[in-house]
């Protein structure tokens, strides 16, 4: 597509409940990369991926957090259980690769979750 | 760890050139900086970006100094839509590629 598409771009859930939130990444490009950010608080860093591989977790913040790719396209991120620390809005961007510090990443308009 | 320090707000008024600088003093060679900027919680939008020599766009000018341990972003007619967090970033070598860690940004406020 012509930009990062995500969806739900609201949602609202209750305490406890799973939700899933989707990323569509530009045509071509093979990374993908997750961020959360908190209400006035900046970009966290969650996972990112190259292809279907995702060779950094590290950001992910708990075993409630799980993220997925297939068919080096799309990509969901999942949240388990969820609390009320999760409310945020969830970010994703893509670029070509991540094999080059030149490969330009861009945002698609993020997924409000609101945990109640 | 972000490679890149900011300061956390700065002022410019309407029409006049806001410039923005950026520290990043343990940049490695092959590594880029970039700008991106953030107006309320949309999505981070994508400004310039450079490796040694200086770049300009439609949107800014990057001046990147010549041992690349700090930069500045420059908007050379800022208007109150300038109004954001402006993020410098390095993108750095980590596990399986490069990755966009973002630190806390400047809030530029540009004033009538």
């Amino acid at each position: 597509g012509a930009g990062v598409s995500q969806s739900p771009s609201n949602k609202v859930t209750e305490k406890g409940k799973d939700v899933e939130l989707r990323c569509d990444p530009i045509s071509g490009h093979t990374a993908l990369y997750w961020y959360r950010q908190s209400l006035g608080q900046g970009l966290e860093f969650l996972i990112y991926f190259q292809g279907n591989s995702a060779p950094d977790k590290s950001g992910l913040p708990s075993d409630r957090f799980s993220a997925e790719r297939t068919g080096g396209s799309v990509s969901t991120l999942t949240i388990q259980r969820t609390q009320q620390e999760d409310s945020a809005v969830y970010l994703c961007a893509s670029s070509l690769s991540t094999a080059s510090s030149g490969n330009t990443i861009y945002f698609g308009e993020g997924s409000w979750l609101t945990v109640v | 760890d972000a490679k890149t320090t900011q300061p956390p707000s700065m002022d410019c008024a309407e029409g006049r050139a806001a410039n923005l600088p950026c520290n990043h003093s343990t940049i490695s060679g092959n590594e880029y900086v970039y700008w991106y900027r953030q107006i309320h919680s949309q999505g981070p939008q994508y400004i310039i970006h450079g490796l040694k020599n200086n770049e300009t766009n439609e949107m800014a000018s990057l001046i990147i100094t010549e041992d690349r341990k700090s930069s500045t972003l420059i908007l050379p007619h800022a208007t109150l839509r300038d109004t954001a967090v402006y993020y410098c970033i390095v993108r750095v070598q980590g596990t399986g590629g490069f990755k966009t860690i973002f630190g806390a940004g400047t809030r530029l406020f540009v004033k009538a």
